[in-house]
């Protein structure tokens, strides 16, 4: 069965570097997600992509954050200048458009450690 | 803005008993869907369970089912003959009819612990 990767599983960087999360949709799927979850709290929706733009973000979504999908297959999240409190798990998501449901097929998530 | 809340952090069940697991959600909206999502250990969130909300029958997937009170504005998951597969972190799950992005909205998660 189909399933959502993400890469690398833990990354541990310094304060003020930059970070690239990975994340490998299900194929077809046409609706793609990032949300993250600080230790303890709930799962909280950073940004939609859809027709190769962002479609809707939160408000923990500045412009540190960005998304893109550069190859058809791959969909990133860059944190560009991290701080502590972007320790969290970042988990990607996509959808695949079809029925009414809309139901949501996520990775196995990536732990960002800052330091 | 609509919110979700688990008001139980963790759970415990003997295997082969019944457990509930409870979830509210706050939101004006008269039609919406709800999940109930698995997390095991180290892997990726499955869906266990969803339900339209203009359904009133509670939808049903072997031995997981749900309770949807759309009135009280809860949704709780029942897990009968409980087995050690079924411990893991479970999520429940908004999502509004009208968001164009269909983004969930998350509760904190209740961790289920099954005792063998």
């Amino acid at each position: 069965e189909p399933e959502v990767t993400q890469t690398p599983s833990h990354q541990v960087t310094q304060m003020g570097q930059e970070v690239i999360l990975r994340c490998v949709p299900i194929s077809n799927h046409l609706y793609f997600y990032w949300y993250r979850q600080i230790l303890g709290q709930k799962v909280e929706f950073l940004v939609s992509f859809y027709n190769n733009e962002i479609s809707e973000k939160s408000e923990i979504f500045d412009d540190q954050f960005s998304v893109e999908r550069p190859d058809g297959s791959n969909f990133t999240l860059k944190i560009r200048s991290t701080k502590l409190e972007d320790s969290a798990m970042y988990f990607c998501a996509s959808v695949s458009g079809a029925g009414n449901f809309y139901e949501q097929y996520f990775g196995p998530g990536t732990r960002l450690t800052v330091t | 803005a609509q919110t979700v809340t688990q008001s139980q952090p963790e759970m415990s069940v003997q295997e082969a008993e019944t457990v509930t697991l409870s979830c509210t959600y706050d939101t004006s909206e008269s039609d919406y869907y709800l999940f109930w999502y698995k997390q095991p250990p180290s892997r990726q969130m499955i869906l266990v369970i969803r339900q339209e909300a203009y359904k009133q029958q509670n939808a049903t997937e072997n031995r997981f089912s749900v309770n949807f009170q759309k009135a009280a504005k809860s949704f709780s998951l029942k897990i009968s003959d409980s087995q050690l597969g079924d411990a893991a972190m479970y999520f429940c799950a908004y999502r509004s009819p009208t968001s164009g992005t269909y983004k969930y909205i998350f509760g904190t998660g209740t961790r289920l612990k099954v005792l063998a």
